[in-house]
């Protein structure tokens, strides 16, 4: 069984800070996503990481994929409440198929 | 394009009461997925249908039926509902190949059992 696990489970923040959230597992991943959920609605796909290393940027968002495609960390640069929400990254597996491992969520709160 | 759109938005049953979600999907994607969300737990699995005519168990399985209609329609039954399926239940489809997946979630339907 794949795990991923997320860090931390809760954050609250002053608007103007910065933050990472981390998404780790023993087990590789061929593309691991991430998405934001705000109360009320479905998970929003925020990027797609594939390629070991790859680091890709979201206007104020950082995304990271580990070298070993066993880990990724998304980092908030001078955040806002607006990106207050609950961030999930999901992973897919080398041999699962499209069925994706969901982390169990970072609980974002930027207090203006 | 309206992507995944879940129906109903709120459900109150009682125990033992049987009902279906529906869900339905408008980007021609093969796989469609039931989650279930419940605090401090992350999203479950229950049940998926990687292509049309095919549904396989997820992690919590037990106590539902899936139904994929045709490629657009993914259904989930409740026979007889109980308190512990209170949720919020979301429908996803996904669209990718070759380890390179995506899924889209529908809004979700919250389900209370008394």
């Amino acid at each position: 069984t794949q795990l991923l696990e997320q860090s931390p489970q809760f954050l609250s923040i002053q608007e103007g800070e910065n933050l990472t959230v981390y998404c780790n597992s023993s087990s590789v991943f061929s593309s691991l996503q991430w998405y934001r959920q705000e109360p009320g609605e479905g998970p929003v796909l925020l990027v797609t990481v594939v390629t070991g290393g790859e680091v890709k940027k979201l206007k104020r968002l950082t995304f990271q994929f580990g070298d070993a495609r066993k880990d990724s960390s998304l980092h908030i640069t001078a955040a806002q409440p607006g990106d207050t929400g609950l961030y999930l990254c999901a992973g897919a597996g080398e041999t699962s198929g499209s069925r994706l491992t969901f982390g169990e969520g970072t609980q974002l709160t930027v207090n203006p | 394009n309206a992507g995944v759109t879940q129906t109903p938005k709120f459900q109150v049953l009682k125990t033992g009461q049987s009902m279906t979600l529906q869900c339905a999907q408008d980007m021609n994607h093969n796989s469609m997925y039931w989650y279930r969300q419940d605090p401090g737990m992350g999203l479950r699995l229950i049940y998926y249908s990687a292509s049309e005519g095919t549904t396989d168990k997820g992690e919590v399985p037990n106590g539902y039926n899936v139904s994929r209609l045709n490629k657009r329609e993914f259904s989930l039954r409740l026979e007889s509902a109980a308190p512990s399926q209170t949720s919020v239940y979301f429908c996803a489809s996904t669209v990718g190949t070759g380890g390179w997946y995506e899924q889209y979630f529908g809004p979700g339907t919250r389900l209370t059992v008394t």
